[in-house]
């Protein structure tokens, strides 16, 4: 199957501070990613979905300009939380689907933020 | 609203059977799909059912009913490493993937 990385795994920023994770997909070209958020024993939460070369969409009740996400190429896709909170601690996973297959979606390993 | 229900948590043996359950209501149905999710780590793909009835992949095996909108997982010959979070999830009318809270399935020795 596809490959995909996410950097960082693990990160610890300070309240009012910004991050940036980063998606690659390694193997593939991904016209479509999205972006996740997971909270403990909740299921997934799609926060936006990004295409390549134009603006992310949003889900209802995400911020977008407190969530900035950039698909620039085909294999990367950024996600930057900005001024985090400690209720933005979470846990964050990009996805992608890889042509016309819609039935399947290929996870980034996740990273965990955790804002102090 | 669109949801999806699952066990939260599922008690299993070692080399033992068990099934996970999922209902589901979406506007729009392309497909339900279950993922498994190790603690700490992200989701992985299982399995998907476009049709009615049961597809097999080695020792999972994953089914669907249109009809009573529900489907289920089937894991045999369990093993310590199939411990884990299961997750359903069902492709709604907007091609998005709604999901479950996922099911702890914990194996006993």
């Amino acid at each position: 199957g596809a490959v995909v990385s996410q950097h960082p795994s693990r990160v610890i920023c300070k309240s009012g501070t910004s991050v940036k994770i980063e998606c690659r997909s390694l193997d593939f070209q991904a016209t479509t990613m999205f972006w996740y958020r997971q909270f403990p024993k909740q299921s997934l939460m799609l926060m936006a979905t990004s295409n390549e070369g134009s603006k992310a969409t949003y889900e209802q009740g995400v911020e977008k300009d407190k969530f900035l996400i950039n698909h620039a190429s085909l294999t990367l896709s950024t996600l930057t939380v900005t001024s985090a909170h400690p209720e933005d601690s979470s846990f964050y996973i990009c996805s992608f689907r890889e042509g016309e297959e819609i039935n399947e979606q290929y996870f980034g390993p996740g990273t965990r933020l955790t804002v102090t | 609203g669109q949801s999806l229900e699952q066990p939260s948590e599922v008690t299993a043996v070692e080399g033992a059977i068990v099934q996970i359950n999922c209902t589901y209501q979406t506007s729009g149905f392309y497909g339900l799909s279950w993922y498994q999710q190790h603690d700490g780590g992200a989701p992985t793909f299982l399995s998907y059912n476009g049709l009615d009835g049961l597809e097999e992949t080695g020792r999972f095996s994953s089914f669907l009913s249109r009809s009573d909108s529900y489907g289920y997982l089937l894991l045999q010959e369990l093993q310590m490493k199939d411990s884990a979070s299961y997750l359903c999830a069902v492709m709604d009318s907007n091609y998005q993937l709604i999901w479950g809270a996922g099911t702890k399935l914990i194996i006993k020795p």
